[in-house]
């Protein structure tokens, strides 16, 4: 079956520091979702990206659609304590379904 | 975007029993789905509730252990029914928007089930 591959499963990181975080997959995958779930709450949605190689910013975050459709990444830039939370990336492949990472817990370091 | 509303939005429950999610859309939408999120863990798709039908389930998971209503296209319900203390999860609906090729899941705030 289709599987998202995220690691590391944790993330420790400065304020103010730069973090990317990667989603990779042996499938091809149409879209791209990164989500955030902070504790308590359901996941929330950060990006959406529709094409290969397409670029998208939503304030400081940055995400990209690799070119192969096999990978994309997540930036977050300048981090700030609300920056804590998991992220996951999730897409839809060739079943149609919304399939999950695993996400990645951020810490953020004040 | 769509804003979706769950209830209850935590319980606690004795084993044996059973307990139905409710889960309200602002916009009339075609695909409703209902997750699972176990402790620590990723989401898991239970089923998609088909308005007008009966729901698709995913493999793991049963029409009679997780019977699913749709009575119209802003409105669901998930029952988690004869629960055992493995079924404490938080249980998560979403909604599909957009379409040809740019579809788009929005999470409500989930359930918090705990079952003794």
């Amino acid at each position: 079956g289709q599987q998202l591959n995220q690691s590391p499963q944790s993330m420790f990181i400065q304020e103010g520091e730069d973090v990317s975080m990667n989603c990779t997959s042996s499938s091809i995958f149409n879209t791209w979702l990164w989500y955030k779930q902070d504790p308590g709450e359901g996941p929330v949605l950060l990006i959406a990206l529709y094409k290969a190689g397409e670029l998208t910013s939503n304030g400081r975050l940055t995400a990209q659609f690799g070119i192969t459709r096999k990978d994309s990444f997540l930036n977050i830039s300048a981090s700030i304590p609300s920056d804590v939370g998991i992220y996951f990336c999730a897409g839809y492949g060739a079943n149609s379904k919304l399939t999950f990472g695993k996400g990645i817990t951020l810490s953020v370091r004040p | 975007s769509a804003v979706i509303s769950q209830k209850p939005s935590r319980d606690i429950c004795q084993r044996g029993t059973s307990l139905t999610i409710q889960c309200q859309v602002d916009s009339q939408v075609t695909m409703m789905f209902w997750y699972r999120q176990q402790p620590g863990q990723s989401l898991t798709l239970i089923a998609t509730a088909n308005q007008g039908s009966e729901a698709t389930y995913e493999s793991g998971f049963v029409i009679d252990k997780f019977p699913i209503s749709r009575p119209n296209l802003t409105f669901s319900t998930l029952t988690v029914s004869n629960m055992s203390p493995e079924d404490s999860s938080i249980y998560l609906c979403s909604v599909q928007t957009g379409g040809g090729g740019e579809e788009t899941q929005y999470f409500g705030p989930g359930t918090r089930l705990l079952v003794l």
